[in-house]
Parts: structure tokens; sequence; C-alpha cells
């Protein structure tokens, strides 16, 4: 069980376009999902929490109109990276919490986006 | 603010040895601690976990106990396999405005050699 999925896993896209990853939850549903950003051999960077119904919370210096984030059902939650630039560049990673376990993540296989 | 502090890597040993990866945490509530495990190119996978003091959270050979006391909760293995190479994070949950956030450390990477 817990088991959370991401896509796609891979992207390549031009500088200037935007890019959307989807988060599921398989198994469960979530009422709050995290969106991480990590850099080679560097730890998860919380970029916002998101919870069914409501706009999401985002940390200090993450721009939220650049970072999007929708969290429409307690199974989907997807981040869009708009006008995306080489700097973007990184591998983003997503995180569930359940109704029933609220202080554990499972996390998903994580995306790889590059911009060119 | 919670803060979790990890011993710098890479720990490099030979399959059989022991293993400890030491982690301490500052936060300001009574914060629920884990070890995440990541293998190459993937995301985080929880290894395990404990919720208060003098647990002890186990899976897979691996163990750590919440030592409140000492802030601590450092990862155990009697005998590392080569599969057990990745990197492993140190991670607390705790209520900040009435939802439960997360605060990782920076990661130890394992390396086994045969």
């Amino acid at each position: 069980g817990a088991v959370v999925s991401q896509h796609p896993s891979r992207v390549i896209c031009k500088s200037g376009t935007s890019v959307k990853i989807e988060c599921r939850s398989l198994d469960f549903q979530a009422t709050t999902m995290f969106w991480y950003r990590q850099f080679p051999k560097q730890s998860l960077m919380l970029m916002a929490t998101s919870n069914e119904g409501s706009k999401a919370t985002y940390e200090q210096g993450v721009e939220k109109d650049k970072f999007l984030i929708n969290h429409a059902s307690l199974t989907l939650s997807t981040l869009t990276v708009t006008s995306a630039h080489p700097e973007d560049s990184s591998f983003y990673i997503c995180s569930a919490r359940g109704l029933a376990d609220t202080d554990t993540q499972y996390f998903g296989p994580g995306t790889r986006l590059t911009v060119l | 603010g919670n803060s979790v502090t990890q011993m710098e890597g890479p720990v490099t040993l030979s399959e059989e040895a022991f293993l400890t990866i030491n982690c301490t945490y500052t936060a300001t509530g009574y914060p629920s601690l884990f070890w995440y495990v990541q293998y190459p190119g993937e995301g985080l996978q929880l290894l395990l976990k404990a919720t208060k003091a003098d647990d002890k959270g186990s899976n897979k050979g691996f163990e750590a106990t919440y030592r409140k006391e000492t802030t601590s909760f450092h990862l155990e293995k009697g005998s590392v396999q080569v599969s057990d190479s990745a990197v492993y994070f140190c991670a607390l949950s705790d209520r900040r405005g009435g939802s439960y956030i997360p605060t990782f450390g920076r990661g130890t990477s394992l390396i086994v050699h045969p």
C-alpha cells in the first residue's frame, strides 16, 4: 500500500515552455501533498505544501507564479513549471500524506526536468 | 526553527561491516522521526520511523532509536550488503500551523564494496 506515482519520469523541454508534472496517490487518499526539488548530491528542498481544495502554501523564496500547484482531488496534485529556463532543470519529487497516517509521507519516484 | 543534522558522507564500508549513520535534530515540539532511503535515480522510500521517545524503528535489518535526551536518531545495521548502497536521509515531522511539516537532513551516501 501507500504507492505514489509521478508522471512523466523524465521531460526535456525548450526554454520558455511550460511543463506539467502529475503526482498521484494510487491506493490511498492524500489530504496533503508536498513538492520538493533536489539538486545533485543535495538534500530535498521543500517548495510547497498543497492541501486538497485549497491554495498551496509556498516556502520562502519559491515563486508561486512560476511553480503553479493544483490539488484538485484527494489523489492528484500537479506542478506546472511556467516559462521554464535552464536553471529550473532539476529533480522534482512529490510526496503524499494520507488521512490516517498524518505524520508519514510517501514519495513518488521523481521527475527529471531538463530545460534546454 | 527545526533542523536535522546528519554525518557527512560518503560512508564507505566492506560487505558485512557494521553501519552507523549519525543523526541529531532540533525541534520546538515533539516530532516524529524518520529514515528514508534513496536509490540512484529514484524517489525516497520510507525505511523506518519512530513517533515518541525510546521508540525503536526497524526494517530490513536497519534500526534507529528515538533518543530525546540526546536529540538523536542514529541509523544502525549489523551487517551491510552491496545492495544497501544508497543515500540515507534522516527527517522529522513536526506540527506547524496545524499541519505536519517535514524537515530533512542533507543525506548521507553509503557505498558498500563486495
